[in-house]
């Protein structure tokens, strides 16, 4: 695709339920990430993928969050037992190596809302 | 690890006025630092980079970087502020063999007319 794509862009859910989110990387990306926005709060990296592999999965906040990534493409992250706390906006990102002398572009994110 | 520490959450400037956004970071290795802004409803957008070919960095819109290893800083410049400048930037490190990119918290320029 042009860009990235990330859906849905907003979703509201009860607490103690599960969500899935979902990010289309460009196409031939080999790099994504994702990240978590907290309302007036900077990025907070959760986790990053180069092909199908999580090299870095340190910054996942708890054992509720998982991400997968498959065909070297679409990534879903999943939230179990949703927790208010977990409201933010979930961002991705992708590049064409990773690395520092490719750029990251970013999707417009999926709003979560817990309540 | 690598870490991007900018200081001042909301800076203001009126139209005209110089530019000036603060981001100090640290890092174990030699870094790639950058500098992404974010207008309004949008999603973020790459202003610029350093990638240690030139100290002095060009981006988008007027907007300049300097890569000062002895201040261990990157702070972002524009000679003079216009209105479609309002946004939210944010400074990135990411260190040299590795691809993990970290965020500062971000600083909410306002333009003033």
């Amino acid at each position: 695709g042009a860009g990235v794509s990330q859906s849905p862009s907003n979703k509201v859910t009860e607490k103690g339920k599960d969500v899935e989110l979902r990010c289309d990387p460009i196409s031939g990306h080999t790099a994504l990430y994702w990240y978590r926005q907290r309302l007036g709060q900077g990025l907070e990296f959760l986790i990053y993928f180069q092909g199908n592999s999580a090299p870095d999965k340190s910054g996942l906040p708890s054992d509720r969050f998982s991400a997968e990534r498959t065909g070297e493409s679409v990534s879903t992250l999943t939230i179990q037992r949703t927790q208010q706390e977990d409201s933010a906006v979930y961002l991705c990102a992708s590049s064409l190596f990773g690395g520092g002398n490719t750029e990251a572009f970013f999707g417009q994110g999926t709003r979560l809302t817990v309540v | 690890a690598q870490s991007v520490t900018q200081l001042g959450s909301h800076v203001s400037v009126s139209e005209g006025a110089l530019v000036l956004l603060r981001c100090n970071y640290s890092s174990s290795v030699p870094p790639y630092l950058f500098w992404y802004v974010q207008y309004p409803n949008q999603g973020l957008q790459l202003l610029l980079k350093y990638t240690s070919a030139a100290t002095l960095v060009k981006g988008i819109n007027g907007f300049e970087a300097e890569f000062k290893k002895s201040e261990t800083s990157f702070h972002l410049t524009k000679p003079s502020a216009h209105m479609s400048d309002a946004a939210e930037y944010f400074c990135a490190v990411m260190g040299t063999g590795a691809n993990n990119l970290f965020f500062g918290t971000g600083t909410r320029l306002t333009v003033i007319p």
